[in-house]
Order: C-alpha cells, then structure tokens, then sequence
C-alpha cells in the first residue's frame, strides 16, 4: 500500500515552453502533497505543500508564478513548470500523506532537462 | 527551528562488516525521526522512523536505528552491510511548528559499501 507515482519520469523540453508534472497517489487519499526539488548530489529542497481543494503553501523564495501547483483532487497533484529555462533542470520529488500517518509516501521523482 | 544534521558526507564500510550512519537532531518538544534511503534517480524510499517507546527502532532491510534523548542522536545502524546497501541515506525530523506534517530533511549521506 502507500504507492505514490509520478508522470512523466523524464522530460526535456525547450527553454520559454512550460511542463507539467503528476503526482498521484494510488492506493490511499492524501490531504497533503509536497513538491521538492533535488540537485545534483544534494538533499530535498521542499518547494510547497499543497492540501486539496486549497491554495498552495510555498516555501520562501520558491516562485509562485513560476512553479504552478494544483491539488484538485484527493489522489493528484501537478506542478507546472512555467516558462522554464536551463537552470529549472532538476529532479522533482513529491510525496503524500494523510491526517493520521506521521509518514510522507515519496514518488519516484521526474527529471526535468530544460534546453 | 527543527533541524537535523548528518556529519558525514560519504561512509565506506566493507561488505559483511556493520555500519552506522550519524544523524543528530535539534528540535523544541519531542522529536519525530525518520530515516529514508535513495537509490540513484528514484524517489525516497522509507525506513524507519521513532515517534515514541522503545529507543531501538528496528525497520526495512535489516535497518535499525536508536533514539538518544541525552545525545540528541538517532543514528542509523545496520550489523552487516551489503553492496546493495549502497545508496544516499536521510535522516529527517517533522516540524512540529505547521500543521502540514513538513519534513526537514538532513543533508544526505552517502554509502558505499565495498565487496
């Protein structure tokens, strides 16, 4: 149980064009997903949480405008990668937990190379 | 602020032989830990974690870990390693301060372990 996927698990995509990312959960509901962004050989940096039905929460310095983040639904999240450019490469993690678990259930991450 | 710190960057341990990898935390109020493992360009994968009770925990893959409320320690053990084991290691507390179940996650360590 506690299977979190994410689609697409690579993408490249050209600099100036946005990229959306899926993160589901597919065996449980999850109240709360988070967005990190990992770099190379570094640890996770928490981007936003975002609960269903409501806005996102993002950490400070993260763009808003340029990290988009929809919860609509108890089982998906997506982060849209607006306007990316090279140094937006990275691998994004997201995870997913509910009200009465103390764990967060990763996804496999995606790794996004903008040219 | 929560925080935890992983002192060692990279640990090499021969195969067969047991190996530890620190993590020391720094919370207000009781800690919540946790311990996950990466395998190169995939998501977290759980470990362990200590919430409360008995100050050895034991988890996935052989893994224990043991809460030191004196050191302020929860340092991640395993009595004989394997190659497989070889992986980016974790060690994360809760923030007790939102109400979204944050994690803060410690800077990684890697391990190899040598055949």
């Amino acid at each position: 149980g506690a299977v979190v996927s994410q689609h697409p698990s690579w993408v490249i995509c050209k600099s100036g064009t946005s990229v959306k990312i899926e993160c589901r959960s597919l065996d449980f509901q999850a109240t709360t997903m988070f967005w990190y962004r990992q770099f190379p050989k570094q640890s996770l940096m928490l981007m936003a949480t975002s609960n269903e039905g409501s806005k996102a929460t993002y950490e400070q310095g993260v763009e808003k405008d340029k990290f988009l983040i929809n919860h609509a639904s108890l089982t998906l999240s997506t982060l849209t990668v607006t306007s990316a450019h090279p140094e937006d490469s990275s691998f994004y993690i997201c995870s997913a937990t509910t009200l009465d678990t103390y764990e967060q259930y990763f996804g496999p991450g995606t790794r996004l190379t903008v040219t | 602020a929560q925080s935890v710190a992983q002192p060692e960057d990279q640990v090499n341990v021969a195969e067969g032989n047991p190996l530890t990898v620190k993590c020391t935390y720094s919370v207000s109020g009781n800690p919540y830990l946790f311990w996950y493992v990466q395998y190169p360009n995939r998501g977290l994968q759980f470990l362990l974690k200590y919430i409360t009770g008995d100050n050895l925990v034991k988890g996935s893959y052989g893994f224990e870990a043991e809460f030191n409320k004196s050191q302020t320690s929860f340092h991640l053990k395993k009595p004989s390693a394997l190659v497989s084991d070889s992986a980016l290691y974790f060690c994360a507390v809760r923030d007790m301060n939102t109400g979204f179940q944050k994690l803060v996650f410690g800077t990684g360590t890697r391990l190899l372990v040598s055949p």
